[in-house]
């Protein structure tokens, strides 16, 4: 199956400040998705990003708060902005493969103080 | 809109103790049933896909059915290395295309 990078594995940042994350992934992909999983919750899509085309965001993000750039078939990134305690989550990045189905990277750790 | 629910949220059995895990879902034209297995500080590793109702798959201790309204995954005999959260999630429709929509989770702890 695919391999997925994701960095950083988490980081602690201040309010007010932006955080981006990368996804590389060691296939290429048409679709790459980013999604948040609050403490003690579980995934919630943020947005579908295609190479060469603008990031498709569900209800209750934008993308001025989550921009995204798909600048290629394997790289995506997801920046996290004017943070909050709120934005305190897990993001993870995931592909689909024809013959893998979705699958998961490692995620990155969000602590917003 | 797609809804999955899962339950219990929490289960605790007894190593050997066999049992279910439930997933209900609701769906515009299901395109996929996922199975995944979540443990603490890492992404959901996948398990299972199943796509038409009395479909069947198994892994070791793992088994998941699939109805037209709900997906069991049976856990037999299992172990403490089970210990997880398991995750079920359908593949729908949005605007981008397709996306997988999940539920809760049930947090599986097996005690020795």
């Amino acid at each position: 199956s695919a391999v997925i990078s994701q960095k950083p594995s988490r980081d602690i940042c201040q309010r007010g400040t932006s955080l981006t994350i990368q996804c590389q992934v060691d296939s290429q992909v048409t679709m790459m998705f980013w999604y948040r999983q609050q403490p003690g919750q579980s995934l919630t899509l943020i947005a579908t990003a295609n190479q060469g085309s603008e990031a498709t965001y569900e209800s209750g993000f934008v993308i001025d708060k989550f921009p995204i750039s798909r600048p290629n078939l394997t790289f995506s990134t997801l920046t996290v902005s004017n943070m909050s305690p709120e934005d305190s989550s897990i993001y993870l990045c995931s592909v689909q493969l024809a013959i893998y189905g979705y699958t998961f990277g490692s995620g990155t750790r969000l602590t917003v103080v | 809109e797609d809804q999955v629910t899962q339950s219990p949220e929490a289960l605790r059995l007894q190593e050997g103790e066999s049992s279910s895990l439930n997933c209900s879902y609701t769906v515009s034209g299901l395109r996929g049933l996922f199975w995944y297995r979540q443990d603490p500080g890492k992404g959901p590793e996948f398990l299972f896909t199943l796509y038409s109702a009395g479909e069947e798959k198994e892994k070791e201790r793992l088994k998941a059915t699939l109805t037209k309204k709900e997906s069991f995954l049976h856990i037999t005999a299992p172990k403490p290395e089970d210990s997880a959260t398991y995750l079920c999630a359908v593949q729908g429709w949005n605007n981008a295309g397709n996306m997988l929509t999940f539920g809760g989770g049930t947090r599986l702890m097996v005690k020795p």
